[in-house]
């Protein structure tokens, strides 16, 4: 079963530090997706991106934070200069279609950052 | 009013019971609905899509309420592997589209 692939499973950084984190959405997907849900909270929106570029983004996805699409695989998520409220579970997250099935999205395992 | 509210549990419930859980959401004009399942630290999964005529899957049945703005998931014959959190998820359309997540109700299935 194709699956979303997400790495590094755990991630340790001083605050401060750059972070990239990557994704492997499915194969045949369009759209393409980073949550982050901090422990015990609940699953927030980072970005959405379409055809090469952001479609959506929330008050989260701040300068700080920036996306691309490098190889026509990997999807991957910067934290430029990251702060100790940035340790969370970032969840990266493909879906085939929009419309309608909007919402039905496939997620990766997630990256666990800890910022100290 | 938040915009998609679920009860945070915990339900606690004997094997073999059957529990519902209720979600509401504040935006009329929402156009889709979603239950997701999430274990303990790990990523959500999509449990069903909820249909307007409602639909079922198994033990799993997810009904849509639109006069009174709420979907619900019954579980049925509850199993132990059934304890998770699930996640009500709704998407609006229209000039801002998203998605807009539930904090979870939490279920414990006991033997």
């Amino acid at each position: 079963e194709p699956e979303v692939t997400q790495t590094p499973s755990h991630q340790v950084t001083q605050m401060g530090q750059e972070v990239i984190l990557r994704c492997v959405p499915i194969s045949n997907h369009l759209y393409f997706y980073w949550y982050r849900q901090i422990l015990g909270q609940k699953v927030e929106f980072l970005v959405s991106f379409y055809n090469n570029e952001i479609s959506e983004k929330s008050e989260i996805f701040d300068d700080q934070f920036s996306v691309e699409r490098p190889d026509g695989s990997n999807f991957t998520l910067k934290i430029r200069s990251t702060k100790l409220e940035d340790s969370a579970m970032y969840f990266c997250a493909s879906s085939e279609s929009a419309g309608a099935r909007t919402g039905e999205l496939f997620f990766g395992e997630g990256s666990r950052l800890t910022v100290l | 009013r938040k915009e998609v509210e679920q009860d945070p549990g915990p339900f606690n419930v004997p094997e073999g019971a059957t529990v519902a859980f209720n979600c509401t959401y504040s935006n009329s004009a929402s156009q889709s609905f979603f239950w997701y399942r999430q274990d303990c630290r790990k990523e959500p999964k999509l449990l069903m899509s909820v249909y307007s005529s409602g639909n079922e899957d198994g033990r799993f049945t997810a009904q849509l309420n639109r006069a009174s703005q709420y979907i619900s998931l019954l579980i049925r014959d509850s199993k132990l592997s059934d304890s998770a959190t699930y996640l009500c998820v709704v998407f609006n359309a229209g000039n801002n589209r998203k998605l807009i997540w539930g904090l979870g109700t939490s279920l414990a299935v006991n033997p």
